[in-house]
């Protein structure tokens, strides 16, 4: 594996649910990002982690929850979501204040 | 904070010719970077070009290039011979110079049409 990569792709959950989504770089940066995009506005950046601490927590309701275990790997996550948290949730890793951020191909959630 | 504003919704360009979108942004920093990505319909968002704001030589990119205007805050970018594969969201991103896992900041958009 290369890049950034998330899983799953796809999911589809209840209101009641809880679930997991799974980030994971494979460039060896230090800093990773969740975003979410939703249908017509701006990405909008959820939380960062910068040397597996949190440094940013963009006013982001309690029922989702970051975890960084270690540089490489990042979840978020879901618990009692409601229908407009349905988005594409974006993950993004970089190495140091000055790099690009690259992301991976998000994971299309759907709560029912 | 920063904001950063695409007054471009839409765009179209003929196959081969050349298109510039626009990109203006507010910040009060004098240390910052500015980024171009692309979204195709797979979502996957994929870094086009980036611009450091304390290098007044414009960022070129193959086909892409950027009109980095720092005065006046706007980042426009040039993409030369359209092709097909360029069709796709194209996003603008301020990013802070200042400390390390900062964040980007997107504006809203412009979708790229490329008819053959």
């Amino acid at each position: 594996e290369t890049g950034v990569t998330q899983t799953p792709r796809h999911l589809v959950m209840g209101m009641t649910n809880k679930k997991s989504l799974k980030c994971e770089q494979h460039l060896g940066h230090n800093a990773m990002y969740w975003y979410k995009q939703s249908a017509k506005k701006p990405l909008e950046l959820m939380f960062v982690y910068s040397l597996e601490e949190r440094v940013e927590n963009n006013s982001v309701p309690s029922r989702f929850s970051p975890e960084c275990p270690n540089s490489s790997h990042l979840f978020l996550h879901l618990h009692t979501l409601q229908p407009e948290d349905s988005a594409l949730y974006l993950c993004a890793s970089s190495q140091g204040s000055t790099a690009a951020q690259f992301f991976g191909p998000g994971t299309r959630l759907t709560v029912l | 904070a920063q904001t950063v504003t695409q007054s471009q919704p839409e765009m179209s360009v003929q196959e081969a010719e050349t298109v510039t979108l626009s990109c203006t942004y507010d910040t009060s920093e004098s240390d910052y970077y500015l980024f171009w990505y692309k979204q195709p319909p797979s979502r996957q968002m994929i870094l086009v070009i980036r611009q450091e704001a304390y290098k007044q030589q414009n960022a070129t990119e193959n086909r892409f290039s950027v009109n980095f205007q720092k005065a006046a805050k706007s980042f426009s970018l040039k993409i030369s011979d359209s092709q097909l594969g360029d069709a796709a969201m194209y996003f603008c991103a301020y990013r802070s110079g200042q400390t390390s896992g900062s964040r980007l900041t997107f504006g809203e958009g412009t979708q790229l049409t490329v008819n053959p």
